[in-house]
């Protein structure tokens, strides 16, 4: 069971948006920073924002992040089939002192 | 560029320890945080705990017990041994650097290196 909520899949049609959720609480995304990965089978994760919405050189615009108050959400926009992958969200929780992450949500480009 | 780099064995026995290494290189060690993060088979990621350069670590509360993390700048590496492992234990196991620069309101770290992963297998 994973600290953070994400749902388990989604699928949009090329070209299209999608979001991804990530719920927490107050001791985590409710006063910490949110970060996202992309992972494809077979790979290690990478990483695609951070600090909330801040994206690593080399991540297209295509890729947002944005939070309000314990919950996060990855947007993708102009959505292509390379973008199929697992999508998991990460931040520090407090009352934990450790790192957490979502469940993963796998994207399906239709 | 940053590049780090499992490993150890592949296949450890039940009730015996893990032993991993992650070699960093591209970067030095100093002011991060060094991470291990493991990911059984069709399932999530799993933070295991993390340690600095100073020594000083944190692990995941149910792994405590049994989880050791070292470094060593000199070789630029840093090592895990999880000890009394089963078959629960079976999974990928990534190093990371983790980036904790500092932020207002709130904490704000980030794993922006990652290895390529090592399959660690419990089995007699």
């Amino acid at each position: 069971q994973s600290v953070l909520t994400q749902p388990p899949s989604v699928s949009a049609a090329p070209g299209q948006k999608v979001t991804i959720s990530c719920s927490g609480s107050s001791s985590n995304i409710g006063n910490n920073y949110v970060s996202w990965y992309q992972q494809f089978p077979g790979t290690a994760p990478k990483l695609l924002i951070y600090e909330n919405n801040k994206r690593p050189s080399g991540i297209p615009d295509r890729f947002s992040g944005s939070k309000s108050g314990t919950s996060a959400t990855l947007g993708i926009t102009g959505l292509q089939t390379g973008d199929e992958a697992d999508y998991y969200c990460g931040t520090w929780d407090s009352s934990l002192s450790a790192g957490v992450f979502g469940g993963g949500t796998k994207l399906t480009v239709l | 560029q940053v590049q780090l780099q499992e490993s150890g064995p592949g296949l450890v026995k039940p009730s015996e320890t893990l032993s991993l290494t992650c070699t960093v290189s591209g970067d030095s060690m100093i002011t991060y945080y060094w991470s291990w993060i493991r990911q059984p088979a069709g399932k999530g990621l799993q933070w295991i705990g993390r340690i600095y350069t100073s020594g000083s670590t944190n692990y995941k509360s149910s792994l405590k017990s049994r989880v050791t993390m070292s470094v060593d700048t000199s070789k630029n590496q840093f090592s895990l041994n999880l000890s009394s492992v089963t078959a629960a234990d079976t999974a990928v196991y990534y190093c990371a650097r983790e980036s904790v620069p500092y932020c207002t309101n709130g904490v704000c770290p980030y794993f922006d290196y990652w290895g390529q992963g090592i399959l660690v297998t419990v089995s007699s």
